[in-house]
């Protein structure tokens, strides 16, 4: 499968910006996913990007799409104690199949 | 709407067991993936569905089935569960492919020993 790159953990101080990084390899992903997974459950999506965008905001959440450089990052305003979780990015590729990184713990002090 | 649930939350399997894991979703969505999760890896695609009666292999294949009689349910099935097994297994649905979104179950943390 293709590779999806996610550093592992990152913490910062509430009320700070938070922003998580994620490369990938596969220059014909049509969607980028961001996914948010709290402890003991299941996965969220939070938001997605389409390939022909550079960037897409919603409330807290700007997700950054640099297709040259085959990165992409998810900043969060603002960042709270709820915030706290790991996050995942995905991409969508031909096949019926999500890619994921491994995901980036995000760890919220007050 | 119960979305994604999946039964059993925990098990625990000698080697050389069997096993049915079973995904039901109630929101009649078409598409159906069975992931698995392990620390760091994030989680891989072991098989999934497109509609009632299909099924195709996804990243990680080997050591399960699956079969998808009704819409509402996808089972996986280990017959011979091995060590490497012991992981988070999570089922998801989609309405479709792409950009629809996937709905995770809780996850089935399965530990063989």
């Amino acid at each position: 499968g293709e590779d999806v790159e996610q550093s592992l953990f990152l913490s910062v101080r509430e009320g700070d910006s938070s922003v998580i990084n994620c490369t990938y390899t596969d220059s014909s992903s049509t969607y980028l996913y961001w996914y948010k997974q709290e402890p003991g459950a299941g996965l969220q999506l939070l938001t997605y990007i389409f390939s022909n965008m550079d960037m897409k905001q919603d409330q807290r959440l700007t997700v950054l799409l640099n297709k040259k450089d085959k990165h992409l990052s998810l900043r969060i305003a603002d960042t709270q104690t709820g915030d706290s979780a790991i996050y995942f990015c995905a991409e969508w590729y031909a096949g019926n199949m999500l890619t994921f990184g491994g995901g980036t713990r995000l760890m919220v002090k007050p | 709407n119960a979305g994604v649930t999946q039964t059993p939350k925990f098990r625990v399997l000698k080697t050389g067991q069997s096993m049915t894991l079973l995904c039901a979703q109630d929101m009649n969505h078409e598409y159906m993936y069975w992931y698995r999760q392990d620390p760091g890896m994030g989680l891989r695609l072991i098989h999934y569905s497109v509609g009632e009666g299909t099924t195709a292999k996804g990243e990680v294949p080997d050591g399960y089935n699956v079969s998808r009689l009704k819409k509402q349910n996808f089972l996986l099935g280990l017959e011979s569960a091995a060590p490497s097994q012991t992981s988070v297994y999570f089922c998801a649905s989609s309405a479709s492919g792409s950009s629809y979104e996937q709905y995770f179950g809780p996850g089935t943390r399965l530990t063989v020993t």
